[in-house]
């Protein structure tokens, strides 16, 4: 899995708590992604990052915020999490060798299953 | 804007028959098109991608795609289906004026092979 992991692997959370996904490589890729995966809907993009403390919106960022500190991690934040934030959320990392580009291929973690009550 | 259809949410077929995964897109610049196959509880696996050389792309696992212009298709196909080939595939396009390769997918084929 081109040495990305992604913690926690699984969760379960109440309505109205914060929660944080971590994603961590080990690759140096310059970019780093974060999708939530839904029944119907395929992949979506939620923040996706282009270099340390630059982040920039997805498709369906509303209730999501991302941080960058390190290039290694990128933690995605649900500041209060809601019953439609049940999801598969993946971790993705493209940019080898710190090139950029729409061909870059991306790698993909092995995914963190929350669910909300 | 960029956009990903893929034909067929449940595709099934016999061990042995030829596989026919159907994917059209549209995007307002030249694509880079992939294809994703993710098996149960693992994520995303790049199986190929398009990215203006040849327009037949073989990838792995025996399968290949073609990239069409003007019928803005690409499609997965495989010769002959092997029971590991069960999983769940996803056509994506690629675009961004950022840079980096941000990713619209379609919904997704779930393939089923039969024995």
């Amino acid at each position: 899995d081109a040495g990305i992991t992604q913690s926690p692997r699984h969760k379960v959370t109440e309505t109205g708590t914060p929660v944080t996904l971590r994603c961590h490589q080990t690759e140096n890729h310059r970019y780093m992604y974060w999708y939530r995966q839904d029944p119907g809907h395929g992949l979506r993009l939620i923040h996706y990052s282009y270099g340390v403390k630059d982040t920039d919106k997805g498709e369906v960022s509303d209730g999501y915020s991302v941080s960058r500190s390190k290039t290694e991690d990128f933690l995605l934040t649900l500041e209060s999490a809601t019953s439609s934030q049940t999801s598969v959320y993946f971790c993705a990392i493209s940019g080898t060798g710190g090139l950029a580009g729409p061909q870059e291929t991306q790698y993909f973690g092995p995914g963190t299953r929350l669910l909300v009550l | 804007a960029q956009s990903v259809t893929q034909l067929g949410s449940h595709v099934s077929v016999s061990e042995g028959a030829l596989v026919l995964l159907r994917c059209n897109y549209s995007s307002s610049v030249p694509p880079y098109l992939f294809w994703y196959v993710q098996y149960p509880n693992q994520g995303l696996q790049l199986l190929l991608k398009y990215t203006s050389a040849a327009t037949l792309v073989k990838g792995i696992n025996g399968f290949e795609a073609e990239f069409k212009k003007s019928e803005t298709s690409f499609h997965l196909t495989k010769p002959s289906a092997h029971m590991s080939d069960a999983a769940e595939y996803f056509c994506a396009v690629s675009g961004g004026a950022t840079g980096g390769s941000r990713l619209t997918f379609g919904e997704g084929t779930q393939l089923t092979v039969n024995p």
